[in-house]
């Protein structure tokens, strides 16, 4: 079945604690991308990879780091978590050319900073 | 600065009715537009999106885009709602200008009323 999985689906930390929440996609993907969803706020994009040891900025990346040393996986690593990052997190992957590119969601992980 | 709109937080309207959600967008160059659809403690699916060719866009269960490049809007259109059509409806733009961000609206939840 083609997937997005991501791991902890929840996740309750306390600042200062790194933790990494892994992304991996059965697909063949070449983009993958993090979001983080608030109310009020949409999703909002924090980094995303265009391929395998390609990654760039999205629109809040501040605190976070990412890398993609494998085409299926995608890790977000928080290396000081705080409180304003407690938000529910999704990953996403997607063809990168052509027509299809939707993105395929992940279920997302709900992480709370305390 | 690229920007989508959602411009209604919620809507409500009454099962069997036509329904409308809006989305406007702001972006330089030609976008690729996107709807999608996020119900109750779920990851987010993909409903249509337009790329290029016919402004009336169909996709899945039901819903249609009409995508108006003079008024940059991408409003989403199903003929008679059903109350299994309540959930969150994001509208998101690609960047196709070669930095491939993808730039969500706020959402906008949907009440279809029995």
């Amino acid at each position: 079945e083609a997937q997005v999985t991501q791991n902890p689906r929840y996740l309750i930390t306390v600042t200062g604690k790194k933790l990494t929440v892994t992304c991996s996609q059965n697909m063949n993907h070449e983009y993958m991308s993090w979001y983080r969803q608030d109310p009020g706020l949409g999703l909002r994009q924090i980094y995303y990879s265009m391929n395998v040891e390609v990654t760039d900025k999205g629109d809040v990346p501040e605190g976070y780091k990412v890398s993609r040393k494998e085409k299926r996986n995608f890790p977000l690593i928080l290396e000081s978590p705080s409180p304003n990052q407690t938000s529910l997190y999704f990953c996403a992957s997607n063809f990168r050319e052509g027509l299809r590119n939707e993105q395929f969601f992940g279920p997302g992980t709900r992480l709370t900073v305390l | 600065a690229q920007s989508v709109a959602q411009p209604e937080d919620q809507v409500n309207v009454a099962e069997g009715n036509p329904l409308t959600v809006k989305c406007t967008y702001s972006v330089s160059g030609n976008p690729y537009l996107f709807w999608y659809v996020q119900y109750p403690n779920r990851g987010l699916q993909f409903l249509l999106k337009y790329i290029t060719g016919d402004n009336l866009v169909k996709g899945s269960y039901g819903f249609e885009a009409e995508f108006n490049k003079s008024q940059t809007s991408f409003h989403l259109k199903k003929p008679s709602a059903l109350v299994s059509d309540s959930a969150l409806y994001f509208c998101a733009v690609r960047d196709i200008s070669g930095t491939y961000k993808y730039i969500f609206g706020t959402g906008t939840r949907l009440k279809v009323l029995a």
